[in-house]
C-alpha cells in the first residue's frame, strides 16, 4: 500500500536556527497538509497546499513557516528561526481530492526538539 | 469550546467487553467525520469514515447524528490489539478558499486500554 513518507524521523535544533522537514506525499495525490501534535496534545492543522499555493493556514501557521514543493515528489515545511514551542511531532499528509468523505493518509511524522 | 470534544479516559476495559466512545463537534458547516487510531507517538492512521447512515466495519459501529452534533463508536468483543488512542475527526471544506482542500479538525482523543 502507497504511503507518505518524512524525513527525518527526529530532528533537535538549538532555538533560533531553521529547521527543514521534508515528505513524500502519495504519488497520485494532489491535495498536502501538515499538522502538529505537541507532545500530550491534540492534532493541530497547519497548512493545506494545493496546485503550488497555500489554500489555508492556521494561525499557528505565522511568517516563521512556510512550505513548498519543490519538485513533483517532495514537499517541505521550512521553520526559519525555532522557538522553543515549536518541539512538537509535525506531520505531512495527503489525500487524492478533497471531496467529501475523502481521508487523510499522514506519514509517521518528524519528532523536532528545540533546545 | 472546543470545536471537536471528547472524553479523554482511559477507559480500562477486559478482553471482550463492548465499549463505547463519544464526541460532539461544534461547527455545523463540519461535513465529513472520521474515527482515527493513534498508537503511542505514531501517526493517525483512519479507522473508519462515519457516514450519516450508520456504518459498521466488522467489530467497529459508527454512528452520526446531525441534528445533535453527536458522533459516536461502538468497538465489540474488545482485543488487546484495540489498545490505542481513538482520534474523533471532523472535516470542512472552506468555502472561503473555494472549498480546495479538506480541513481535519481533530479532537483530543480517547484512551483505551483493553486489560487481558
Amino acid at each position: 500500500e502507497p504511503e507518505v513518507t518524512q524525513t527525518p524521523s527526529h530532528q533537535v535544533t538549538q532555538m533560533g536556527q531553521e529547521v527543514i522537514l521534508r515528505c513524500v506525499p502519495i504519488s497520485n495525490h494532489l491535495y498536502f497538509y501538515w499538522y502538529r501534535q505537541i507532545l500530550g496534545q491534540k492534532v493541530e492543522f497547519l497548512v493545506s497546499f494545493y496546485n503550488n499555493e497555500i489554500s489555508e493556514k492556521s494561525e499557528i501557521f505565522d511568517d516563521q513557516f512556510s512550505v513548498e514543493r519543490p519538485d513533483g515528489s517532495n514537499f517541505t515545511l521550512k521553520i526559519r528561526s525555532t522557538k522553543l514551542e515549536d518541539s512538537a511531532m509535525y506531520f505531512c499528509a495527503s489525500s487524492p481530492n478533497p471531496g467529501l468523505g475523502s481521508p487523510l493518509h499522514f506519514g509517521n511524522g518528524t519528532r523536532l526538539t528545540v533546545t | 469550546r472546543k470545536e471537536v470534544e471528547q472524553d479523554p479516559g482511559p477507559f480500562n476495559v477486559p478482553e471482550g467487553a463492548t465499549v463505547a466512545f463519544n464526541c460532539t463537534y461544534s461547527n455545523s458547516a463540519s461535513q465529513s467525520f472520521f474515527w482515527y487510531r493513534q498508537d503511542c507517538r505514531k501517526e493517525p492512521k483512519l479507522l473508519m469514515s462515519v457516514y450519516s447512515s450508520g456504518n459498521e466495519d466488522g467489530r467497529f459501529t459508527a454512528q452520526l447524528n446531525r441534528a445533535s452534533q453527536y458522533i459516536s463508536l461502538l468497538i465489540r468483543d474488545s482485543k488487546l490489539s484495540d489498545s490505542a488512542t481513538y482520534l474523533c475527526v471532523a472535516g470542512c471544506r472552506p468555502l472561503a478558499y473555494g472549498g480546495a482542500t479538506n480541513k481535519l479538525i481533530f479532537g483530543t482523543g480517547t484512551l483505551l486500554a483493553v486489560q487481558p
